[in-house]
């Protein structure tokens, strides 16, 4: 039973445009979500989160939207950069449960 | 800078061997996670710790044990080394927080199991 879902394995964006990385979950006590970043033969980043009371996060060129309604989150990354090409890890955490649970990812590929 | 430190970034045993896969954080974190990272299925949690002496179980406990007898220690122990866990080790730690706080992760450990 998937909790966390990335159902694009990879996304291929030229370089300046925008990426949008999708996310959709089933358990309803997620309270917490967050966003990794994993380049090969590293660990993963963190890259940024948000919590249920909000809707949307920014940090810099990172924006996370949360979409409480449809179980729903998306990364955008605008503009696209080639060091941006990685493997993004969704996550899900709730309550007082400091488990995260993680999507299966997707591999962002950005062309110059 | 927090900093998760595992002993090795690619190691090679033998099945059937006992296998220990170390861990250090240098940031005080009170808790501590072993994942796998395998093609196709994402992150899964292995153990974690959320204290000394402390363990609970993760998704996939089978064929693993874990030991922490300090802070910023923690340890994978595979029992009986199979082929089928041969994979990407990664360890990680964090706060102990009402609201999950962000996990620093180390650069992992590629076990290959003959």
């Amino acid at each position: 039973d998937q909790q966390v879902k990335q159902n694009s394995p990879s996304l291929s964006v030229q370089e300046g445009r925008i990426s949008i990385l999708n996310c959709d979950y089933t358990n309803s006590m997620f309270d917490y979500f967050l966003w990794y970043k994993k380049y090969p033969a590293e660990g993963p980043t963190f890259l940024i989160s948000i919590s249920s009371i909000k809707d949307k996060n920014e940090d810099g060129r990172f924006t996370v939207f949360l979409n409480k309604s449809a179980k729903h989150l998306s990364l955008h990354i605008v503009p696209s950069q080639p060091g941006d090409s990685a493997v993004y890890f969704c996550a899900a955490s709730g309550g007082s449960n400091y488990k995260l649970t993680f999507g299966k990812g997707t591999l962002l590929t950005v062309n110059p | 800078d927090v900093k998760v430190t595992q002993s090795s970034r690619y190691l090679v045993k033998r099945t059937g061997e006992k296998v220990f896969l170390e861990c250090v954080q240098d940031m005080d974190h009170e808790n501590m996670f072993w994942y796998r990272q395998d093609p196709g299925l994402g992150l899964r949690l292995i153990y974690f710790s959320y204290d000394v002496k402390m363990k609970e179980k993760g998704d996939i406990p089978e064929g693993y044990s874990v030991s922490r007898e300090k802070k910023e220690r923690f340890s994978l122990i595979l029992e009986s080394a199979s082929t089928n866990q041969t994979s990407m080790y990664l360890c990680a730690s964090s706060l102990l927080s009402a609201q999950g706080p962000p996990q620093h992760f180390g650069d992992g450990t590629r076990l290959s199991i003959l």
